[in-house]
């Protein structure tokens, strides 16, 4: 059981817009940043989101982040094909003194 | 351009002790505005935060993992290792480096970048 919440698939079809939402308590995304890794098939996670809503060099802008309290979103527009992956948000939890991740969310594209 | 690559044995007996180090290259693991982490991955399942570690030595690891979890440092040889142990089939996993950005006011941010992962079965 993960300490963040993810559902588990979505998907869309090319074109179309995607959420995938990442819900956590007050202290993780309700009092630190917010992070989304990309992890295509085979391959590591790569930083797709960072500090709720940032986009490294390289990422297009069609992904955005959110956060809003205890929640989070990752926004993904223009879907195409090779945005077919795992997502996962993650944060820093007080709490815990650890970082601590979501369970992923596996996105097909129809 | 920064690259970490993970190297140590990819099969480990119950109850022994999982070693693997990481090698950065293309940059200096004694940087200030870095700490370096360790993730795993089970084989079908999600992330888990093992570790970090500062060029300092200075350590953070998951609460779940502390009483098994060793990371160390070596700057002369631009490296960092993990050391699990007492391990079980369910330490089997991907095991992941990665760099960890810091704040200005040493707060802990992203990972990027990370390295290939290397398999590691806990088997007899």
């Amino acid at each position: 059981q993960s300490v963040l919440t993810q559902p588990p698939s979505a998907s869309g079809t090319p074109g179309q817009r995607v959420t995938i939402s990442c819900s956590g308590s007050s202290s993780n995304i309700g009092s630190n940043y917010v992070y989304w890794y990309q992890q295509l098939p085979g391959t590591a996670p790569k930083l797709l989101i960072y500090r709720n809503n940032q986009r490294p060099s390289g990422v297009p802008d069609r992904f955005s982040g959110s956060k809003s309290g205890t929640s989070a979103s990752l926004a993904i527009s223009g879907l195409r094909s090779e945005d077919e992956a795992d997502y996962y948000c993650a944060a820093w939890d007080d709490s815990l003194s650890g970082e601590v991740f979501g369970g992923g969310t596996k996105l097909t594209v129809l | 351009q920064l690259q970490l690559q993970e190297s140590g044995p990819g099969l480990v007996k119950p109850s022994e002790t999982l070693s693997l180090t990481c090698t950065v290259s293309g940059g200096s693991i004694s940087s200030s505005s870095y700490y370096w982490g360790w993730i795993r991955q089970p084989p079908g399942k999600g992330l888990e935060w093992i570790g970090s570690i500062y060029y300092s030595g200075s350590t953070y690891y998951n609460p779940s993992l502390k009483s098994r979890v060793t990371i160390s440092v070596d700057t002369s040889k631009n490296q960092f290792s993990l050391k699990l142990s007492s391990v079980t089939a369910a330490d089997t996993a991907v095991y992941y480096c990665a760099r960890r950005s810091v704040d200005t006011a040493m707060v802990l941010d992203w990972f990027d970048p990370w390295g290939q992962g290397t398999l590691v079965t806990v088997s007899s």
